[in-house]
């Protein structure tokens, strides 16, 4: 079975730095998914960025990139110029390819906090 | 992206009593959807993954009886909490993911369950 273990119960960083959240997961399988997904107060989950692990290159998305170190098996996020609103519970997930077997198992979360 | 709601967003019951909650692909068709349960401060913990015409598979620890899934079309999920206890109040999450390329999970509000 897979884990994922997110090690930062809390972070918090200043407006418009930068700050990394980690994570790292155990698997048996070569090929699979990782996610960052954010959770604000409103409890929604929010897809924030995703890693197939087949591709080498990081994926980014805006202010929003990963570190993907598949032989490590780390995937952090880095989140540029922080703003108020990435305020929230971070969690990383892992899904696999298998067919049939598409379930997400996700760490235990990060608490983000910015501040002013 | 697509839509997933889930109804109603909070429910208080009397111990005893069963709960249903609905889970809905707005704009797509899931043949299947994911149960995930959130203590405070805690991570999603999936709890099982809803089938479209056949039966739920249930994650182990998941009492099967106590949690009624039933995947009745391809786009609505309803999970029944029966004889509810107050140990049961927590947050429900259901998911859905989309075909084509990587499937994305898309998630429904949640519904938070209080059992008096």
């Amino acid at each position: 079975a897979q884990t994922v273990t997110q090690s930062q119960p809390e972070m918090s960083v200043q407006e418009a730095e930068t700050v990394t959240l980690s994570c790292t997961y155990d698997t048996s399988e070569s090929d699979y998914y990782l996610f960052w997904y954010k959770q604000p107060p409103s409890r929604q989950m929010i897809l924030v960025i995703r890693q197939e692990a087949y591709k080498q290159q990081n994926a980014t998305e805006n202010r929003f990139s990963v570190n993907f170190q598949k032989a490590a098996k780390s995937f952090s996020l880095k989140i540029s110029d922080s703003q108020l609103g990435d305020a929230a519970m971070y969690f990383c997930a892992y899904r696999s390819l298998v067919f049939g077997n598409e379930k997400l198992t996700f760490g235990t979360g990060t608490r983000l906090t910015i501040i002013p | 992206g697509a839509v997933v709601s889930q109804h109603p967003s909070r429910v208080i019951c009397k111990s005893g009593t069963s709960v249903k909650i609905e889970c809905r692909s707005l704009d797509f068709q899931a043949t299947t959807m994911f149960w995930y349960r959130q203590f405070p401060k805690q991570s999603l913990m999936l709890m099982a993954t809803s089938n479209e015409g056949s039966k739920a598979t249930y994650e182990q620890g998941v009492e099967k009886d106590k949690f009624l899934i039933n995947h009745a079309s391809l786009t609505l999920s309803t999970l029944t909490v029966t004889s509810a206890h107050p140990e049961d109040s927590s947050f429900y999450i259901c998911s859905a993911p989309k075909s084509g390329g990587a499937r994305e999970q898309f998630f429904g509000p949640g519904t938070r369950l209080t059992v008096l």
